[in-house]
């Protein structure tokens, strides 16, 4: 049993499509993350939700829209692909706030735009 | 806001120590963790620091000193498969997410 579960795990596109990656947690967390990784491995914070509300957005471009139908679910949806969106995004979960509770990360998703 | 600091890179040999420094400064101090990612997977949880001193796990230990702003993951016996990139984080200053260091990428050879 996946405890983060994230799909699809590798996306190929083309510049100005639009595409959404899914992302469910099994864990009973309030908290769901999006986490980008770049080429050179660099993890930063995209979004944070508390119990499907929105608890943080760094200066993420508004092309990426987040949403979460409920607390197991948080779904990253993203238009108008630039070359610069390719990257691994990962899901984490965890429990409310990030004071003391470690993170589970989903396996990731390969996002290539061409 | 937090600024986290560590090698990028590092290499050692089957059955050596090897030590992974981390700096960091951070507006209110909630607790270090260490993550450990291998090639193409996704980052796994090692270990979490909060008290000063060193937590000893198997093979890895994390130390933590508060007032120099300092975490070393200590990693003993050294395997082929403890090749992988080793993240050091902290919560930021409201407790809502983990901020990454840029990970130390750690190479071990025969």
């Amino acid at each position: 049993d996946t405890a983060v579960s994230q799909t699809p795990k590798y996306l190929v596109t083309q510049m100005g499509n639009d595409k959404s990656i899914k992302c469910e947690q099994n864990l009973g967390h309030d908290t769901m993350y999006w986490y980008k990784q770049d080429s050179k491995k660099f993890l930063k914070i995209m979004f944070s939700y508390n119990n499907k509300e929105l608890i943080i957005n760094e200066t993420v471009p508004n092309r990426f829209s987040p949403k979460s139908p409920d607390k197991a679910h948080l779904n990253l949806h993203i238009n108008s692909l630039e070359l610069g969106d390719s990257a691994v995004y990962f899901c984490a979960s965890g429990p409310s706030g990030g004071n003391t509770g470690e993170l589970f990360f989903g396996e990731g998703s390969r996002l290539t735009v061409l | 806001g937090q600024n986290i600091d560590q090698p990028t890179e590092m290499t050692a040999t089957e059955g050596a120590i090897v030590q992974i420094n981390c700096t960091y400064q951070t507006s209110g101090f909630n607790g270090l963790f260490w993550y450990q990612q291998h090639a193409g997977e996704a980052p796994t949880f090692l270990s979490y620091n909060v008290l000063d001193g060193l937590e000893e796990k198997g093979r890895f230990s994390s130390f933590l000193s508060r007032s120099k702003g300092y975490s070393y993951l200590l990693l003993k016996e050294l395997q082929m498969k403890d090749s992988a990139s080793y993240l050091c984080a902290v919560p930021n200053q409201a407790g809502t997410a983990l901020i990454f260091g840029k990970g130390t990428t750690l190479s071990v050879s025969s």
